[in-house]
């Protein structure tokens, strides 16, 4: 089904270890981005990218690193897990400009112990 | 700074009937406003996107209108079921933002 890819489903990292969030899409979108979701805070966005090789900071991105190398790929690091990324991550994608609005993928729901 | 308010953060309501979630934002110059729907433990359904330049957009038994110079959007359901049972987000995007804003959401539960 065409659509936003998100894997792993479920994560649980000790402190200080490090791992990679993938996302692929399969519609040719441009945008790409990340948001985690926490109780109260709702949703934020981590970093996004208008395109291969454009990457920018959203409104958390401490902790966390971003490439774009190809159109269908966005992947998010954690560099070094604290229990304060226990969360559950998003990725979404759309074209440019956005008429279309934002296709979200399922999530990955990370625990760091 | 764009901010999103959703209310009420809860509702509660039997079957059948027709309600309202609203939805304010606070700076009228939006690009899009798309509402969501979210089940328990699961990602983001997309119901319905509303452009700048349009007032309302339909799809079966649900309605999104918006007002963008009071910097409102309701999304009426009619004839609610149990399975509308879920939370709605609204999202704003910006001219130039590439990103949404999120309001907190508004937990929705049918009864039947």
């Amino acid at each position: 089904n065409a659509g936003v890819t998100q894997t792993p489903k479920f994560q649980v990292l000790k402190t200080g270890q490090s791992m990679t969030l993938q996302c692929a899409q399969d519609m040719n979108h441009e945008y790409m981005s990340w948001y985690r979701q926490d109780p109260g805070m709702g949703l934020r966005l981590i970093h996004y990218s208008v395109g291969a090789g454009i990457t920018d900071q959203g409104e958390v991105p401490n902790g966390y690193n971003v490439s774009r190398s190809t159109t269908e790929d966005f992947p998010l690091r954690l560099l070094s897990a604290a229990p304060s990324q226990t969360s559950v991550y998003f990725c979404a994608s759309s074209l440019s400009p956005t008429p279309h609005g934002y296709t979200f993928g399922s999530g990955t729901r990370l625990t760091v112990v | 700074k764009q901010e999103v308010t959703q209310i009420p953060a809860a509702l509660s309501v039997p079957e059948g009937e027709n309600l309202v979630l609203n939805c304010s934002f606070t700076d009228s110059a939006i690009y899009n406003l798309q509402w969501f729907r979210q089940d328990p433990g699961k990602g983001l359904t997309s119901l319905l996107l509303i452009q700048s330049s349009q007032r309302e957009q339909t799809s079966g038994r649900l309605n999104a209108s918006l007002d963008k110079s009071s910097g409102r959007s309701t999304l009426y359901i009619a004839a609610s079921q149990p399975g509308d049972s879920a939370t709605y987000l609204c999202a704003v995007e910006s001219p130039g933002a590439q990103k949404l804003v999120f309001g907190q959401g508004t937990r929705l539960t049918i009864n039947p």
